[in-house]
């Protein structure tokens, strides 16, 4: 199983903002990036956000990343259709020497 | 612009070896400072990373599979293959390759090839 916890779903209506929840540990969140990854239906997954806070280029700047010991979180402002899928935080686990995904979260926009 | 693309048999019987490719086009596959990733994602679940091997050779694999899992690269035919042994119903799965940075970001994927094990 994981060892980074995510809510299983968060909704929100359209132009609304909401937060993803990241819960780690010392040996991945806290002392590595975090990253976050967006899957839309039937799609790969796509880096949303890289090195706990930067946006890749192209990525809206309605989504972003932050970090604080062994949480992080990922905020979607300005909520729209097109955001509903699948998000996950990963990060690299010292422990493991791997790469760890956080459990998963799907945005429903109601 | 850089582009993966798996691909692999589809169907695999229980037991048998499982074997993917990643044919890597619009870039190098030996260019230093980047590990390319195995990461799969059985029906209706998350994702989970198989393995990484960077640049270098160096090799990492997830200790859930290590037993099981070989990855490598074929520079001549820009692929990154994966092999699975000894495979059950829960190696089902879609099965992604990645490109991951020097600092593990995974910034550029696949879409992903749907492997079913089944008799």
């Amino acid at each position: 199983q994981s060892v980074m916890t995510q809510p299983p779903s968060v909704s929100g209506t359209p132009g609304q903002r909401v937060t993803i929840s990241c819960s780690g540990s010392s040996s991945n969140v806290e002392n590595n990036y975090v990253y976050w990854y967006q899957q839309l239906p039937g799609r790969a997954p796509k880096l949303l956000i890289t090195r706990n806070n930067q946006r890749p280029s192209g990525v809206p700047d309605r989504f972003s990343g932050s970090k604080s010991g062994t949480s992080a979180s990922l905020a979607i402002s300005g909520l729209r259709s097109e955001d509903d899928g699948d998000y996950s935080c990963a990060s690299w686990d010292d422990s493991l020497t791997g790469y760890v995904f956080g459990t998963g979260t799907t945005v429903t926009v109601l | 612009q850089l582009q993966l693309q798996e691909s692999g048999p589809g169907m695999v019987k229980p037991s048998e070896t499982l074997s993917l490719s990643c044919n890597v086009s619009g870039g190098s596959v030996s260019r230093s400072g980047y590990y390319w990733a195995w990461i799969r994602q059985p029906p209706g679940k998350g994702l989970d990373w198989i393995g990484s091997i960077y640049s270098s050779g160096s090799l990492y694999y997830s200790p859930s599979l290590e037993s099981r899992v070989a990855i490598s690269v074929d520079t001549a035919k820009s692929q990154v293959s994966l092999t699975l042994t000894s495979v059950t119903a829960a190696d089902t799965a879609v099965y992604y390759c990645a490109r991951q940075g020097f600092q593990h970001e995974m910034d550029v994927w696949g879409k992903g090839t749907t492997v079913t094990v089944s008799s």
